[in-house]
């Protein structure tokens, strides 16, 4: 069982870049969302999917687009990437019921130059 | 939107002894508080989760407890060991939104 997959693991950027970070979960889940996670401020929501075709902001989600063409894959993009977007994102899953855990990936460490 | 807060942000205990985490929320609304555990380079995992129609749940040497008047909740590992050494995060979630904790880094001593 793989769960959530996030790649790449790793990456460096330059300031203005755009990139894709990759999301994918196989247990049929119908939500899946991006957090980031910073010293000393725990992890914030980015955007979140509660199904095909449907997105919504979170708490910080300027500077970051999403889609969700299919109930696996939940990618996050930078736009034009800034310093201050240097941060560890994760991604998460879990059935559309309420009151259910969230199943995390092992984080794409990011940093913007 | 929710606020949850907690405490201390590190936390070194002697192996063998107890480890308290206390965390509050703002959101009356929020119904669902789940405990995670992250070790270094790797992603938040579940390990004990409480609902809003219970006040204290337990797994072995993990418990938590619920005042919802309060609007506060606690992590308690009893008899720690050196693989509890970890950052554990509280959260609240209300309307399918997670918010978390800043962490509590906890060192169990050998």
């Amino acid at each position: 069982n793989a769960g959530v997959t996030q790649t790449p693991k790793f990456q460096v950027l330059k300031t203005g870049q755009s990139m894709t970070l990759q999301c994918a979960q196989d247990m049929n889940h119908e939500y899946m969302s991006w957090y980031r996670q910073d010293p000393g401020m725990g992890l914030r929501l980015i955007h979140y999917s509660v199904g095909a075709g449907i997105t919504d902001q979170g708490e910080v989600p300027n500077g970051y687009n999403v889609s969700r063409s299919t109930t696996e894959d939940f990618p996050l993009r930078l736009l034009s990437a800034a310093p201050s977007q240097t941060s560890v994102y994760f991604c998460a899953s879990s059935p559309i019921v309420q009151n259910q855990p969230q199943h995390f990936g092992d984080g794409t460490r990011l940093s913007i130059l | 939107g929710e606020n949850v807060e907690q405490h201390p942000s590190t936390l070194s205990v002697q192996e063998g002894d107890s480890a308290v985490i206390k965390c509050t929320y703002s959101d009356s609304a929020s119904n669902y508080f789940p405990w995670y555990k992250q070790e270094l380079g790797k992603g938040p995992q579940l390990i004990i989760d409480i609902r809003s129609n219970v006040g204290e749940k337990k797994d072995q040497r993990i418990a938590v407890t619920l005042n919802k008047t309060a609007k506060h909740f606690s992590l308690h590992i009893t008899e720690t060991q050196p693989e509890d050494s970890a950052v554990y995060f509280c959260a609240g979630e209300g309307d399918y939104k997670l918010s978390f904790g800043a962490g509590t880094t906890v060192t169990v001593r050998a």
